[in-house]
């Protein structure tokens, strides 16, 4: 059972291009929802978190749709520093922990 | 000085050696947790601490086992390495979940390989 899936990628995007990543999740009494960013060979870190109504950071949007249960982050302006492998995150109060998406892997180039 | 540390931070080792993998925190987080990552696999949870005496089993606990020695240490064991529990570990903390909201604090990782 997959409970959090995602596109592995990769998605290769020149600089200054818009991209948009999904993910979708199996368990609909799912609470939170999080974005993680990981670098090669580096720890997980907290992008952002994704709330019902939308939220904004900078470049970035995530979008929750709790009906379709699926969740999507959006990158403005790529930036080369921006190549990472970005992780779905779910947290479900029945299982105490968190859940993660094996990860989507962006690559921008100059 | 990093919030969560992991020792030793890369690790040769041979089948059927014990090994132990430490991690240390100054963050003051009850919880901490034990994941490793395979390519392909993503993370997977193998074991999980609340507090000093809670234990828990995660997704993938058979062949390992831990240990809770103080709020700040839970030290990860492979009794008898075998060649695919070769992967990176990563070590995690994090306070109660407080308005939905349920960060995790990662080490930087272990790499261990098991020959």
């Amino acid at each position: 059972r997959k409970e959090v899936e995602q596109d592995p990628g990769p998605f290769n995007v020149p600089e200054g291009a818009t991209v948009a990543f999904n993910c979708t999740y199996s368990n609909s009494a799912s609470q939170s929802f999080f974005w993680y960013r990981q670098d090669c060979r580096k720890e997980p870190k907290l992008l952002m978190s994704v709330y019902s109504s939308g939220n904004e950071d900078g470049r970035f949007t995530a979008q929750l749709n709790r009906a379709s249960q699926y969740i999507s982050l959006l990158i403005r302006d790529s930036k080369l520093s921006d190549s990472a492998t970005y992780l779905c995150v779910v947290y479900t109060s029945g299982y105490s922990t968190l859940t993660f998406g094996k990860g989507t892997m962006l690559l921008v180039s100059p | 000085d990093a919030d969560v540390t992991q020792t030793p931070r890369n690790r040769i080792t041979k089948t059927g050696k014990r090994i132990m993998l430490e991690c240390s925190q100054t963050k003051g987080h009850d919880r901490m947790y034990w994941y490793r990552q395979d390519p392909g696999l993503g993370l997977r949870l193998i074991y999980y601490s609340f507090d000093v005496k809670d234990i828990n089993k995660g997704e993938i606990s058979d062949g390992y086992s831990v240990s809770r020695q103080a709020q700040a240490k839970f030290s990860l064991s492979l009794e008898s390495a075998i060649p695919n529990q070769t992967a990176l570990y990563f070590c995690a903390t994090s306070d109660l979940p407080l308005a939905g909201i349920n960060e995790q604090f990662f080490g930087p990782g272990t790499r261990l390989t098991v020959l």
